[in-house]
């Protein structure tokens, strides 16, 4: 079955104390992106790559950090969370063929940061 | 300002009461608007593309049409599964490699038995 895979689903954590969140597909996709949902902010890009090896900022990349080693695999780390990085995420991937495609979206992780 | 805006934020149906969702753009250059249903605590799930205004798709109850300002979601006798928010999203003009796209804030469309 096609799909993105993200672990952990939920997620309790302190100020300051790293993390990562973990995102993996299976369709052999080159494109993989990071979200944060918010109210009343919808999605916002956090960062994106195009290809192992290559990432680049969104548009709010700020507290977050992000690796492609593996085509398959797209973690997200926060080296040093803070409550304003509590919210929804969701790892997204894509082929490579311009706009003429979909993205799929992983199942979400919510991160609480006290 | 690039920007999308749905309406209504919210949209209380009974089940089979037909009604519309509607997505208005201002980007230039449209590339593309792209729905999508975003199920309770989980992610979008896609659901169509239009590319050019007059561009229709079908989906079993579901409808999307496009203009060149705007792109509108028609939900006929609709049934109570399909409650969830809608999303309608296009790609950032000169976003070069990136996909990245503008979203709208959704209409949570909630469909009573």
């Amino acid at each position: 079955e096609a799909q993105v895979t993200q672990n952990p689903r939920y997620l309790i954590t302190v100020t300051g104390k790293k993390l990562t969140v973990t995102c993996s597909q299976n369709m052999n996709h080159e494109y993989m992106s990071w979200y944060r949902q918010d109210p009343g902010l919808g999605l916002r890009q956090i960062y994106y790559s195009m290809n192992v090896e290559v990432t680049d900022k969104g548009d709010v990349p700020e507290g977050y950090k992000v690796s492609r080693k593996e085509k398959r695999n797209f973690p997200l780390i926060l080296e040093s969370p803070s409550p304003n990085q509590t919210s929804l995420y969701f790892c997204a991937s894509s082929s490579r063929d311009g706009f003429k495609e979909t993205q799929y979206f992983g199942p979400g992780t919510r991160l609480l940061v006290l | 300002e690039d920007q999308v805006t749905q309406s209504p934020e919210a949209l209380r149906l009974q089940e089979g009461e037909s009604s519309s969702l509607n997505c208005s753009y201002t980007v230039s250059g449209l590339r593309g608007l792209f729905w999508y249903r975003q199920d309770p605590g989980k992610g979008p799930e896609f659901l169509f593309t239009l590319y050019s205004a007059g561009e229709e798709k079908e989906k079993e109850r579901l409808k999307a049409t496009l203009t060149k300002k705007e792109s509108f979601l028609h939900i006929t006798a609709p049934k109570p599964e399909d409650s969830a928010t809608y999303l309608c999203a296009v790609p950032k003009p000169n976003a070069g490699n990136n996909r990245k796209l503008i979203w709208g804030l959704g209409t949570s469309l909630a469909v009573n038995p």
